[in-house]
């Protein structure tokens, strides 16, 4: 089983429509998530950090943590153009190593 | 507040060479990970150095090692360079304290190209 998952393929939103992102994560006892935003050629850019269970909200990003599922989510609602970009998923094990999913392709259509 | 810096942005080597990339982390950051960056694999941990320690170590071969200073800037270096070693590097600091919690930030990273 990976560390980290994120299954879904390329995303297409239209402007304006939410679109959500999905990740599941392989230790129980991972405390620490991350999503992280890379556009093309550039390097990842942190966008949220979650650490308990629920929902955190930071402007038009909502992240979403269940230990029990071993699932953590991101909504980007309001899509915007400039949201076109790949969303890794990042999962502390151990100390202080990051593992990432492979990342989620999002195209936001104007 | 400075980012992360990571010298230098882009490198054209040949097969058999051997390269060392330089990170220099946020001020106050004191771990430091190493990350290789591919279209097939994605993103993978390569190391990571705390108070001049390696504290953390991914799957890696031996060909590829690291250190860090004593004012947290840390140096990776490839040996006998290998077509399979082309890639983005990528290093990200974070203050590196007990619980792990903290997030680690990317620098920009230096793009190796082998010949």
């Amino acid at each position: 089983q990976k560390e980290v998952e994120q299954n879904s393929g390329p995303l297409s939103v239209p402007e304006g429509a939410i679109a959500s992102l999905n990740c599941t994560y392989s230790d129980r006892v991972s405390q620490s998530f991350f999503w992280y935003r890379q556009y093309s050629g550039k390097s990842p850019e942190l966008i949220m950090s979650i650490y308990s269970n629920g929902d955190k909200e930071d402007g038009r990003f909502t992240a979403q943590l269940n230990k029990a599922s071993q699932y953590v989510s991101l909504l980007i609602r309001d899509s915007q153009p400039s949201d076109s970009a790949t969303y890794l998923c990042a999962v502390i094990y151990g100390n202080n190593r990051l593992a990432f999913g492979k990342g989620n392709q999002v195209v936001v259509i104007p | 507040k400075a980012g992360v810096t990571q010298t230098p942005r882009y490198l054209i080597k040949t097969r058999g060479q051997q390269v060392t990339l330089s990170c220099s982390p946020i001020s106050g950051h004191r771990s430091v990970s190493w990350y290789q960056q591919t279209p097939g694999q994605g993103l993978q941990f390569l190391f990571e150095y705390f108070s001049e320690t390696q504290r953390n170590k991914g799957n890696f071969p031996g060909r590829f090692s690291g250190r860090q200073f004593s004012n947290s800037r840390s140096e990776m270096n490839v040996s006998t360079l290998e077509l399979g070693d082309s890639a983005l590097y990528l290093c990200a600091s974070s203050l590196g304290l007990g619980d792990g919690n903290q997030p680690q930030h990317f620098g920009d990273g230096t793009r190796l190209s082998i010949l």
